[in-house]
């Protein structure tokens, strides 16, 4: 089955820097790539997707890459405030077998103000 | 627009018994999937359903199980509870069959004492 790491485990930042949250996954046949944002006490929030035929994807101050030779796809968060504090997890999956996502391990990002 | 519905938010059960949990994704949503969140292993898939049809299970004994209902709406059911089981229950639902744009509930947290 599709295996999904996740890279770093914890990040911390100051407020208005850049976040880079990293991921590999190892099933060629995934063509879907969607993050997720997890505040305590809530469930994953969708922030931002990206499939396999597109490279780079961005909305606002969110973006993600991707890098199908390699099979790793990358979270970009500019400008970060305190609210982007949470846990974030990237997910891969294979279009046509529906919500059954394969989910990284979590990184936990701190923005310092 | 509501938003996926989990219900109870918070279950306390003895070991052996057994609980139903519920989930009311977005209307008009026809995928519902279930995934448990524990600490140790993150975020698993436990199986998924599009029209009341089981499309795919994931790796978890004969004791968890589910349902959909025509009007979508979903039940999980863990039978013989273990310590173990403690864990976040999530549901997610997805406009189509790919399982794109899939939003998450808040969870049920289960206990299991």
């Amino acid at each position: 089955g599709e295996n999904v790491e996740q890279h770093p485990s914890t990040l911390s930042v100051q407020e208005g820097d850049s976040a880079v949250i990293k991921c590999t996954y190892s099933d060629s046949a995934s063509n879907y790539f969607p993050w997720y944002k997890q505040e305590l006490g809530k469930g994953p929030q969708l922030i931002i997707d990206i499939r396999s035929n597109v490279g780079e994807k961005k909305d606002q101050r969110i973006a993600v890459t991707l890098n199908k030779t390699a099979k790793h796809f990358s979270l970009h968060i500019t400008e970060t405030q305190p609210e982007d504090s949470a846990v974030y997890f990237c997910a891969a999956s294979t279009l046509n077998t529906g919500n059954q996502f394969y989910f990284g391990t979590g990184t936990s990002l701190t923005v310092i103000p | 627009k509501a938003g996926v519905t989990q219900t109870p938010r918070y279950l306390i059960k003895t070991r052996g018994q057994q609980v139903t949990l519920s989930c009311s994704p977005i209307s008009g949503h026809r995928s519902v999937s279930w995934y448990q969140q524990t600490p140790g292993q993150g975020l698993q898939f436990l199986f998924e359903y599009f029209s009341e049809t089981q499309r795919n299970k994931g790796n978890f004994p004969g004791r968890f199980s589910g349902r959909q209902f025509s009007n979508s709406r979903s039940e999980m059911n863990v039978s013989t509870l273990e310590l173990g089981d403690s864990a976040l229950y999530l549901c997610a639902s997805s406009l189509n069959r790919a399982g794109t744009e899939a939003f998450f509930g808040q969870g049920t947290r289960l206990t299991v004492v």
